[in-house]
């Protein structure tokens, strides 16, 4: 059974940047029918896609967050990773790791979730 | 860009009474990529229905879900105690994106 497991710092200080790692065990990261990617959720609020990778090495990312993320993918160790630089409080949330089926574009396996604390 | 508004945004009711759950696209979006998830507190969504209208594996047939073009709905026949959650619908055009959820609570 597909499992993943996100890992980093719970806090994380303004202007620094925020790396978080995904586990991924149960299943190979070498795939042509899933991407992977990370989501966010702030708070008490939604949702926010931040970004997928292939395993190939393409990337997408959200727009209103690309200029601070990189998602980076290790097929050897099975991991994927997710840089977010300059955070602020606003990055504050609980940060989740999934995998991203490719043909109906959902996500169906998610990690437990890791909050993160944007705080000096 | 599209846009995936959810109502209502909180929704009461009891167990054993059937819950309708909307999701609207500000344009008209592919069925084969609207998915609804449900959310417990303190936990990652869980899929729930998928190409508007399939089940997830292990989902209750309970559960259903309904759509075209801008309007899907997501019900629930007869609720149960553990049905209690947020909902979110999501879509994928050009890239992730999830409507703001509706608070199923009793």
């Amino acid at each position: 059974q597909l499992q993943l497991h996100e890992s980093g710092p719970g806090v994380v200080r303004p202007s620094e940047t925020l790396s978080l790692t995904c586990s991924v065990s149960g299943g190979s990261t070498i795939s042509n029918n899933y991407y992977w990617g990370w989501l966010r959720q702030p708070p008490g609020k939604g949702l926010e896609w931040i970004g997928t990778i292939f395993y190939g090495g393409s990337t997408d990312y959200n727009p209103s967050l690309q200029s601070r993320v990189a998602i980076s993918l290790d097929s050897s160790k099975n991991q994927f990773s997710l840089n977010l630089t300059s955070v602020t409080a606003a990055d504050t949330a609980v940060y989740y790791c999934a995998r991203l089926e490719y043909s109906h574009l959902l996500f169906d396996h998610w990690g437990q979730g890791t909050p993160v604390t944007v705080s000096a | 860009e599209v846009v995936l508004t959810q109502s209502p945004g909180t929704l009461t009711l009891s167990p054993g009474e059937r819950a309708t759950l909307s999701c609207r696209a500000s344009q008209p979006v592919k069925s084969n990529y609207l998915t609804w998830y449900q959310q417990k507190p303190g936990q990652a969504p869980r899929l729930l229905i998928f190409g508007a209208s399939i089940r997830a594996t292990g989902i209750p047939d309970r559960f259903s879900g309904s759509g075209s073009g801008t309007d899907f709905t997501l019900t629930i026949s007869r609720l149960e105690p553990e049905d209690f959650a947020v909902y979110y619908c999501q879509h994928y055009q050009p890239s992730p994106l999830f409507g703001q959820g509706t608070r199923l609570e009793i």
